[in-house]
């Protein structure tokens, strides 16, 4: 079936260190990615949808010069958490979906970020 | 935008008990309907999907209800086992717009008591 593979799974860092996140669906091609945050005991949080060769289109509220987001090809998207903070530790999460049969979203694994 | 409710928050049962899942949704034009099962420190797997013109789907123990008037769907698990144990979160979207963008539910955190 259908796999997202998202890495690193875990990431400890300092403060001000910026962090890379890849999601790839491993596959299928995945005109579309979504990334979520996820803090502990709730539900997930869409921050923004990656569209592969074009800007990813950020929900209200979430800064797009703090997490940046690259769709470079039909595989693989990367969030990067600019310049990181303590409020920034979650679990982030991706998604993919096979758009060519209108298929379902099919998420990765998540990255624990923890900033000291 | 479109904003699912539900509920319980909370739902503890006893192994071979059945456990019902309950969401609500906003948007009379959501077409798809999935649930994903959540492990600890893992990402959500889906486990039953439905689409607007169908009224019911089963998967073994696992069955989705859909109404699409009163616009609530629920998630039914027959024989419950300890493994089944997770957070579960219904979601809806729109297939063929928004990219099949998702709004999720507030989860369920089912436990299953051997």
């Amino acid at each position: 079936g259908a796999v997202v593979s998202q890495h690193p799974s875990w990431v400890i860092c300092k403060s001000g260190t910026s962090v890379k996140i890849e999601c790839r669906s491993l596959d299928f091609q995945a005109t579309t990615m979504f990334w979520y945050r996820q803090f502990p005991k709730q539900s997930l949080m869409l921050m923004a949808t990656s569209n592969e060769g074009s800007k990813a289109t950020y929900e209200q509220g979430v800064e797009k010069d703090k997490f940046l987001i690259n769709h470079a090809s039909l595989t693989l998207s990367t969030l990067t958490v600019t310049s990181a903070h303590p409020e920034d530790s979650s679990f982030y999460i991706c998604s993919a979906r096979d758009e060519r049969v209108s298929g379902p979203q099919h998420f990765g694994d998540g990255t624990r970020l923890s900033i000291l | 935008g479109e904003n699912v409710e539900q509920h319980p928050s909370t739902l503890s049962v006893q192994e071979g008990d059945s456990a019902v899942i309950k969401c609500t949704y906003s948007d009379s034009a959501s077409n798809y309907f999935p649930w994903y099962k959540q492990e600890l420190g893992k990402g959500p797997q889906l486990i039953i999907d439905i689409r607007s013109n169908v009224g019911e789907k089963k998967d073994q123990r696992i069955a989705v209800t859909l109404n699409k008037t009163a616009k609530h769907f629920s998630l039914h698990i027959t024989e419950t086992q300890p493994e089944d144990s997770a957070v579960y979160f219904c979601a809806a979207s729109r297939v063929r717009t928004s990219y099949g963008k998702l709004t999720f539910g507030q989860g369920t955190i089912l436990t299953v008591h051997p």
